[in-house]
C-alpha cells in the first residue's frame, strides 16, 4: 500500500492567515482526498484532487477558502485561507491506491487558530 | 445516499475481556467494501480490518473480528483479549464499487481499563 507524508504535523497560526499542508505520497495515485476532523467529530470530505483538473469540493466547502493543487500523481497541497477559530480541526490526506484495501491516510495536521 | 450510523459514542472494556462496536448502514448498492479504521491519539488512521460485502465469511485479523449480517446492514466489531494500546477512536466506513469517496460513522471512543 502507498505511504504518504504529510506536514506540517501540528501548526498554531493567527486569525487571518493562511497554511499550506502538504502531502507527499510514494507512488502514482489518480485521486487523493481532503478531510476535515472537527475536535471530537468524524472525517468530512473537502475535496477530491485529480491531477491535471480543477478539484472537486463537496457542499460547504469552495475554493476561495481551502484552494487545492495537484500538480502531479504524487503531490497535492490544501491551503487553509483566511483562518478563523473554527477552522481549527485535524486536516488528513488521503488517498485510494487499492479499493479493496480501502483509504491510506497522512498522518494528519492539527490546526490551531487563535 | 449511503449513511454508516455507529450508536455507540463511547465504550470501555477491562483489560483481556471483549468488547463489540456496533455500525450499521444505509445502501442501495449490493457491492461493496466495509471497513474499520483506529485512530489513536497520534490522529493516524489506521486500518484493523475489512469485509467485502459479497464474501459471506466474516473477516478476522488476529484478536478482531466483524459479525457481517448484510441483510441486516449491520457490521459490527469484536475486540478479544483487549489490551492497553487498543484505547482509540473507532470508525466504521463504506465505499462502494462505483464511487470513490468512502462514508465514515461518526465514531466510538474505545477506552481500556487495566
Amino acid at each position: 500500500s502507498a505511504v504518504i507524508s504529510q506536514k506540517p504535523s501540528r501548526d498554531i497560526c493567527q486569525r487571518g492567515t493562511s497554511l499550506t499542508i502538504q502531502c507527499q505520497v510514494d507512488s502514482q495515485v489518480t485521486m487523493m482526498f481532503w478531510y476535515r476532523q472537527q475536535p471530537g467529530q468524524s472525517l468530512t470530505l473537502i475535496a477530491t484532487a485529480n491531477q491535471g483538473s480543477e478539484a472537486t469540493y463537496e457542499s460547504g466547502f469552495v475554493i476561495d477558502k481551502f484552494p487545492i493543487s495537484r500538480p502531479n500523481l504524487t503531490f497535492s497541497t490544501l491551503t487553509v485561507s483566511n483562518m478563523s477559530p473554527e477552522d481549527s480541526s485535524i486536516y488528513l490526506c488521503s488517498v485510494l491506491p487499492m479499493r479493496d484495501y480501502g483509504y491510506t491516510f497522512g498522518s494528519g495536521t492539527r490546526l490551531t487558530v487563535v | 445516499a449511503q449513511t454508516v450510523t455507529q450508536s455507540q459514542p463511547e465504550m470501555s472494556v477491562q483489560e483481556a475481556e471483549t468488547v463489540t462496536l456496533s455500525c450499521t448502514y444505509d445502501t442501495s448498492e449490493s457491492d461493496y467494501y466495509l471497513f474499520w479504521y483506529k485512530q489513536p491519539p497520534s490522529r493516524q488512521m489506521i486500518l484493523v480490518i475489512r469485509q467485502e460485502a459479497y464474501k459471506q465469511q466474516n473477516a478476522t485479523e488476529n484478536r478482531f473480528s466483524v459479525n457481517f449480517q448484510k441483510a441486516a446492514k449491520s457490521f459490527s466489531l469484536k475486540i478479544s483479549d483487549s489490551q492497553l494500546g487498543d484505547a482509540a477512536m473507532y470508525f466504521c466506513a463504506y465505499l462502494t464499487y462505483n464511487n470513490n469517496d468512502m462514508r465514515f460513522g461518526a465514531g466510538t471512543r474505545l477506552t481500556v481499563k487495566p
